[in-house]
């Protein structure tokens, strides 16, 4: 079974430019996760989505960060326009979704954007 | 809210040296706790995990054992190798709720 992959595996860009990140879950994962580590510090949780769905956002720093779930299959998450401290690594995870609600997540190999 | 803290690192072994990872948590209700580890090059793979107080996760010589009356999880192994070289993550989840450690870098020496 694939695990959870992400592209690009590296993105440098300039301030203010635009940068995509893709996440595709293990295949029949409701549960969708976007997570970013900042050079040295804690993993602090991003978004999940469940399904197609956006369950919870809170951890959205700002809204020049926009994730889509379309057909609640892959994930795209766009920065625009990206400023020098959205630099760090973006994880994506999913999970499936059972009762209880303490599903292992699984994580991808994350995307490590440097801005310049 | 929820949290972790685990220990600082970096640290850095010799080879079958003794490794503890202290990992503490704060939490409003019963969580499930999780350690994570990153190979270099990697991304994040469960190492393990345990679900309610008093279990045991163990795989590959580590273990943790969950302790509600200390709120910790620390990490533990007899014996590291070279290969064991990675970043350690303590997590806890409570209904989709996940939150990390800051991390801790191992380095083991040969």
């Amino acid at each position: 079974e694939a695990g959870v992959t992400q592209f690009p595996s590296h993105s440098v860009i300039e301030k203010g430019q635009t940068v995509t990140l893709r996440c595709d879950p293990i295949s029949g994962h409701d549960n969708l996760y976007w997570y970013r580590r900042v050079m040295g510090k804690e993993i602090k949780f991003l978004l999940h989505f469940v399904k197609e769905s956006k369950q919870d956002e809170s951890g959205m720093p700002n809204n020049r960060f926009l994730a889509e779930r379309t057909g609640g299959t892959y994930s795209t998450l766009k920065v625009q326009p990206a400023e020098l401290e959205d630099s760090g690594v973006y994880f994506c995870a999913s999970s499936p979704r059972l009762a209880g609600g303490k599903e292992t997540q699984y994580f991808g190999p994350g995307t490590r954007l440097l801005v310049l | 809210g929820n949290s972790v803290t685990q220990m600082e690192g970096p640290v850095t072994l010799s080879e079958e040296a003794f490794l503890t990872i202290n990992c503490t948590y704060t939490a409003t209700g019963y969580p499930s706790l999780f350690w994570y580890v990153q190979y270099p090059g990697e991304g994040l793979q469960l190492l393990l995990k345990a679900t309610k107080a008093d279990d045991k996760g163990s795989n590959k010589g580590f273990e943790a054992t969950y302790r509600k009356e200390t709120t910790s999880f620390h990490l533990e192994k007899g014996s590291v190798q070279v290969s064991d070289s990675a970043v350690y993550f303590c997590a806890l989840s409570e209904i989709n709720d996940m939150r990390f450690g800051a991390g801790t870098r191992l380095t083991v020496k040969p």
